[in-house]
């Protein structure tokens, strides 16, 4: 089946420095990557939506200059945190969607646990 | 109006039992809807997805959807303590993303 590996599981960074989180598809092309962050207790929101090649489409109220997605192969998505402060502490995941012929479409990674201190 | 109600719970029901999950959306327009189960810090896995109206039936998971009414659940039956964690339904409007639910947090009790 479709398989999206996502890293790192977890980081530790220090307030001020930025973080890359990586999404590859192992197994099929990814048209669409969608980035989610999930605070405790919360459901997943969704951050941004990118196609390969293309610009991300950011959520009302998600910084794109803070957070900087890079979708430039069709296996490969990076999200990076600039400028990390305490509050962006969360659990990150990354969602791939390529050939709807795999079931539903949707394939998440395990998600990257981000902690700022 | 959120786009996709949830009651938050915690539903708690007894090992054995039917778990019933439900949750409705906002947007008629809505093709397709997902139920995934998360457990606590892990990435949400896909329990069933349904497009048609009716039942749709996975083991012990059935998928029930009504777009009139705008809802669609999901029981359990045979509820193990393995099955306890959050459920989050999900729906996909004209296939550009998904929306999800805030999830119900389901406790079976053995």
């Amino acid at each position: 089946g479709a398989v999206v590996s996502q890293h790192p599981s977890w980081v530790i960074c220090k307030s001020g420095t930025s973080v890359k989180i990586e999404c590859r598809s192992l197994d099929f092309q990814a048209t669409t990557m969608f980035w989610y962050r999930q605070f405790p207790k919360q459901s997943l929101m969704l951050m941004a939506t990118s196609n390969e090649g293309s610009k991300a489409t950011y959520e009302q109220g998600v910084e794109k200059d803070k957070f900087l997605i890079n979708h430039a192969s069709l296996t490969l998505s990076t999200l990076t945190v600039t400028s990390a402060h305490p509050e962006d502490s969360s659990f990150y995941i990354c969602s791939a969607r390529g050939d709807r012929g795999r079931g539903h479409g949707y394939t998440f990674g395990s998600g990257t646990r981000l902690t700022v201190v | 109006q959120k786009e996709v109600e949830q009651n938050s719970g915690p539903l708690s029901v007894p090992e054995g039992a039917i778990a019933s999950l439900n949750c409705t959306y906002s947007d008629r327009g809505s093709q397709s809807f997902f139920w995934y189960r998360q457990y606590s810090g892990k990435s949400p896995e896909l329990i069933m997805f349904i497009y048609s109206n009716g039942d749709k039936e996975d083991g012990r998971f059935t998928a029930q959807l009504n777009k009139a009414s705008q809802y669609v659940s999901l029981l359990i039956r045979d509820s193990q303590p393995s099955d306890s964690a959050t459920y989050l339904c999900a729906v996909d409007t004209y296939g550009n993303k998904l929306v999800f639910g805030a999830g119900t947090i389901l406790r079976v009790k053995s």
